[in-house]
């Protein structure tokens, strides 16, 4: 089965700074994966997603999130962030058969707290 | 422009009561899924949908059970809730053909007393 690691459950990054929240996931094939976020009370909006090319995904809000399958990771980075960034994070990876999605395994989140 | 709609959006019930969560989407997609998420667990698929007429267990179905009603509905049903499934219930859909992700509604937050 599926799973996915997120080993940081709480980072605190002061705004301006530069953000890299680490994702690890088990899959015995080439995985589908997401990154979402959550703001307090509300739903999951999609930051970025990777099928499959170019590594480097860009995402909205000026995320970025680079696959590494030698790694098994998925990381996601900001040059910059804003107070606005904080929220939870949640890397996920999609079990896909028969060229459909039968559900994603969600990481346990990290919730990002940004410093004045 | 609504996405996932979910209702209610708070409910409280008692050990034992039973309610029906519905979830509705104006996407016209075929997949649809039901998650809870509870502290510290992240979210974990309890049933979903691949196409109309169509439902599979996910990782924690047991106690609940799932209604795809036509495309746009799926519904979510606790027969006798327990305290255990006091968390917040989130629905999504998705277009299984294009392996697009999914969009997730604002969700359901339940509390069984």
């Amino acid at each position: 089965a599926q799973s996915v690691t997120q080993p940081d459950i709480h980072i605190t990054v002061s705004e301006g700074a530069s953000l890299e929240l680490r994702c690890n996931y088990s899959y015995g094939a080439t995985p589908y994966l997401f990154w979402y976020v959550q703001s307090p009370g509300q739903g999951l909006q999609l930051l970025l997603k990777y099928f499959s090319g170019d590594t480097l995904v860009q995402g909205i809000k000026g995320f970025e999130a680079e696959f590494k399958r030698s790694q098994s990771s998925f990381n996601l980075r900001k040059p910059s962030v804003h107070w606005s960034d904080a929220a939870e994070y949640f890397c996920a990876v999609g079990l896909y058969s028969g060229g459909g999605a039968d559900g994603l395994t969600f990481g346990k989140g990290t919730h990002l707290i940004i410093q004045p | 422009n609504a996405g996932v709609t979910q209702t209610p959006k708070f409910q409280v019930l008692k050990t034992g009561q039973s309610m029906t969560l519905q979830c509705a989407q104006d996407m016209n997609h075929n997949s649809m899924y039901w998650y809870r998420q509870d502290p510290g667990m992240g979210l974990r698929l309890i049933y979903y949908s691949a196409s109309e007429g169509t439902t599979d267990k996910g990782e924690v179905p047991n106690g609940y059970n799932v209604s795809r009603l036509n495309k746009r509905e799926f519904s979510l049903r606790l027969e006798s809730a327990a305290p255990s499934q006091t968390s917040v219930y989130f629905c999504a859909s998705s277009d299984r053909t294009d392996n697009q992700p999914q969009h997730f509604g604002d969700g359901t937050r339940l509390s069984i007393l």
